[in-house]
């Protein structure tokens, strides 16, 4: 199946810094790509659809100028976490659409837990 | 908006069947997906079943689907411990299936020998 590679895994920043998280379609085209937020022993929240090319369109309550996203290229998405504070520890998720009809062909990548201290 | 609710916990022994629950609120919702996800990992796609379906198949996976409770289940015969995960379902309402998904809080599933 598709790969979607996440980078970094893991990252612990001060408190006040800024954090990119990446995501990539190592073999693929993704024209949307999906953040998602996951809270300890708590479902998936989706944060934010990145569209290659034009702006990403955020969900309700989610702050777009702390979150920054970027999705300059078929292949790569980031997600600019701004003046990280501890509240924003968390495990944040993508995926990435492929460009076909079918419905199923969504990957996810594995994932960055991001300790603020 | 759509809301889609799981029991937190399953423990079930080695070989045993497992059955994990899942409810939603969408009528409206045409796709239905069963996701896993070990620890530190992302989510893989295990199995998904429209609307107008009532059963699925795949293997030692059988998803049912009870459109009019709106209740999901997904079956897992023969449980084995590398089956132990975070089991989330998941809902697209209205049309355009992936466009926004909504997780549930996830099923935790220990396999014990």
């Amino acid at each position: 199946g598709a790969v979607v590679s996440q980078h970094p895994s893991r990252v612990i920043c001060k408190s006040g810094t800024s954090v990119k998280i990446e995501c990539r379609s190592l073999d693929f085209q993704a024209t949307t790509m999906f953040w998602y937020r996951q809270f300890p022993k708590q479902s998936l929240m989706l944060m934010a659809t990145s569209n290659e090319g034009s702006k990403a369109t955020y969900e309700q309550g989610v702050e777009k100028d702390k979150f920054l996203i970027n999705h300059a290229s078929l292949t790569l998405s980031t997600l600019t976490v701004t003046s990280a504070h501890p509240e924003d520890s968390s495990f944040y998720i993508c995926s990435a659409k492929l460009p076909t009809p079918t419905n199923e062909k969504l990957f996810f990548g594995s994932g960055t837990q991001l300790s603020v201290l | 908006g759509e809301d889609v609710e799981q029991s937190l916990f399953l423990s079930v022994r080695e070989g045993d069947s497992s059955v994990i629950n899942c409810t939603y609120t969408d009528s409206s919702s045409t796709y239905l997906y069963w996701y896993k996800q070990e620890p530190g990992a992302g989510l893989q796609l295990l199995t998904y079943i429209f609307s107008n379906m009532d059963m699925k198949q795949d293997q030692r996976l059988t998803v049912l689907l009870n459109k009019k409770d709106k209740h999901l289940s997904l079956r897992i015969a023969d449980t084995q411990t590398g089956d132990s995960a975070i089991y989330f379902c998941a809902a697209a309402p209205g049309r355009g299936g992936y466009n926004k998904l909504i997780f549930g809080a996830g099923t935790r599933l220990a396999v014990h020998p």
